[in-house]
């Protein structure tokens, strides 16, 4: 079975300063991929990044790194220079990659709120 | 816009009541995948299709449940007898068959359903 914790239900952040989102997860699966979603208010799921458990490299995507270490089963989302639209609800997720099941696993969220 | 769209986006029916969403993926998406989320959680997985198979379906998939994606495009998702614990926003999401290794799933605005 796989659980995504995400221990912070709330975090603010002043415009144009970075903030680190946790996610820890647990699995026993040896391939394995994290994925980071953003939900604003309409309620639309949005894909943000992607790290392979096999990555060696932390992903990076624009203002979107994660900040992945497979030893202490984390993969912290790192937002630098936030925007106002940032503001949201921030999902961490993952699924079983080497086997035909294709579910994704979400942790209950972070409401992130980006203030000026 | 060709995204993933739900129809409707809001639905409120009395206790003992039918229901059917209709999703329509990305056209050129072969797999399709059903998700429930709850206030103040992340999304749980229900279901998924490649192309018209059902290939995976979640514990949480009650008998009160049928998922259909008859010509291999838009599914729908019926709950017969609906019970108030079945008030929750129903997800849709596609992906590609060949695509990017992660397969990264593209969600709808999803559909509410307030059960009375």
């Amino acid at each position: 079975a796989q659980k995504i914790t995400q221990t912070q239900p709330g975090m603010f952040v002043q415009e144009k300063e970075a903030v680190t989102l946790d996610c820890t997860y647990d699995t026993s699966d040896q391939s394995y991929g994290l994925f980071w979603y953003k939900q604003p208010s309409s309620g639309e799921m949005i894909f943000l990044i992607y790290q392979g458990s096999y990555d060696e490299q932390n992903a990076t995507e624009g203002r979107y790194s994660l900040n992945f270490q497979k030893a202490r089963k984390s993969a912290n989302l790192v937002i630098s220079a936030s925007q106002l639209g940032d503001s949201a609800m921030y999902f961490c997720a993952m699924r079983c990659m080497d086997t035909g099941r294709r579910a994704l696993t979400f942790g209950s969220g972070t409401r992130l709120q980006v203030q000026p | 816009d060709t995204g993933v769209s739900q129809n409707p986006r809001h639905k409120i029916t009395k206790r003992g009541q039918n229901v059917t969403f209709r999703c329509d993926p990305i056209s050129e998406h072969n797999r399709l995948y059903w998700y429930r989320q709850t206030l103040g959680q992340g999304p749980e997985f229900l279901t998924y299709f490649q192309n018209e198979a059902q290939l995976e379906k979640s514990r949480l998939l009650s008998d009160r449940f049928s998922a259909e994606r008859p010509k291999g495009s838009f599914s729908t998702l019926e709950i017969q007898r609906t019970e108030q614990g079945d008030s929750a926003m129903y997800l849709c999401a596609s992906s590609l068959v060949q695509g990017p290794p992660y397969n990264e799933q593209f969600f709808g605005p999803g559909t509410r359903l307030t059960v009375l």
